[in-house]
């Protein structure tokens, strides 16, 4: 298994720039998250996907992030427009929920520094 | 006051030592706790689970839980430097997918 895969690695754009993170999941789980690491705020969950369908969006910090899930096998997380705040380690993640004890696979994550 | 409190360190013992990382919680509805490991420049990846109170054993890892206290810990017994990583607690509320996660504590092990 390829486990859950996520590009670009590494991401530097200037501020005011539109940013595209991609994540494939891990084939047959069906819920998806993405999350954002700072050194300040540590992990944080900011929208995750059951079943293709956005089940929590609280996370998500303002109008300038949206997230998209049009298959079960691809996930997008833009930032529009990018600030240098929004500079972090942005993880995606799967799990297959099955009525018990379901365990979060993290991808290697996307670093993204906004100049 | 953060949902789920933990010590960031960081934290440096020699090889052999007993390690012992804690997180402190407010949410009483917790009921599922779990340990993360996360090597530098990695995802964080499942090192335990625990299911309400009580102890768990894995090898060298035990992970306890105290819901009285809203208090984990994880034991690392002849710590190695293999174990150098940074170390998450993370927490759920039954029926939940969402985990709540400490800030981490960064071990390093010294050969």
């Amino acid at each position: 298994d390829a486990g859950v895969i996520q590009s670009p690695r590494h991401e530097v754009t200037e501020m005011g720039q539109e940013v595209t993170l991609r994540c494939k999941p891990i084939s047959g789980h069906n819920s998806l998250f993405w999350y954002r690491q700072t050194m300040m705020r540590g992990l944080e969950l900011l929208i995750y996907f059951n079943n293709n369908v956005p089940i929590d969006d609280s996370g998500m910090p303002e109008d300038r992030f949206s997230a998209k899930m049009p298959n079960a096998s691809f996930s997008t997380l833009k930032i529009q427009p990018s600030e240098p705040r929004d500079s972090a380690v942005y993880f995606c993640a799967s799990s297959l929920i099955a009525g018990g004890r379901e365990t979060q696979y993290f991808g290697p994550g996307t670093r993204l520094l906004v100049l | 006051q953060k949902e789920v409190e933990q010590d960031p360190g960081p934290l440096s013992v020699p090889e052999g030592a007993i390690v012992s990382l804690n997180c402190t919680y407010s949410n009483s509805a917790f009921q599922y706790f779990m340990w993360y490991r996360q090597y530098s420049r990695k995802g964080p990846e499942l090192l335990m689970y625990t299911y309400s109170s009580g102890n768990k054993e894995d090898g060298r890892f035990t992970a306890q839980v105290d819901k009285s206290s809203k208090y984990i810990s994880l034991f690392i017994r002849d710590s190695q430097p293999s174990d150098s990583a940074t170390y998450l607690c993370a927490m759920s509320e039954g029926g939940s997918e969402k985990l709540v996660f400490g800030k981490g504590m960064k071990l390093t092990v010294n050969p």
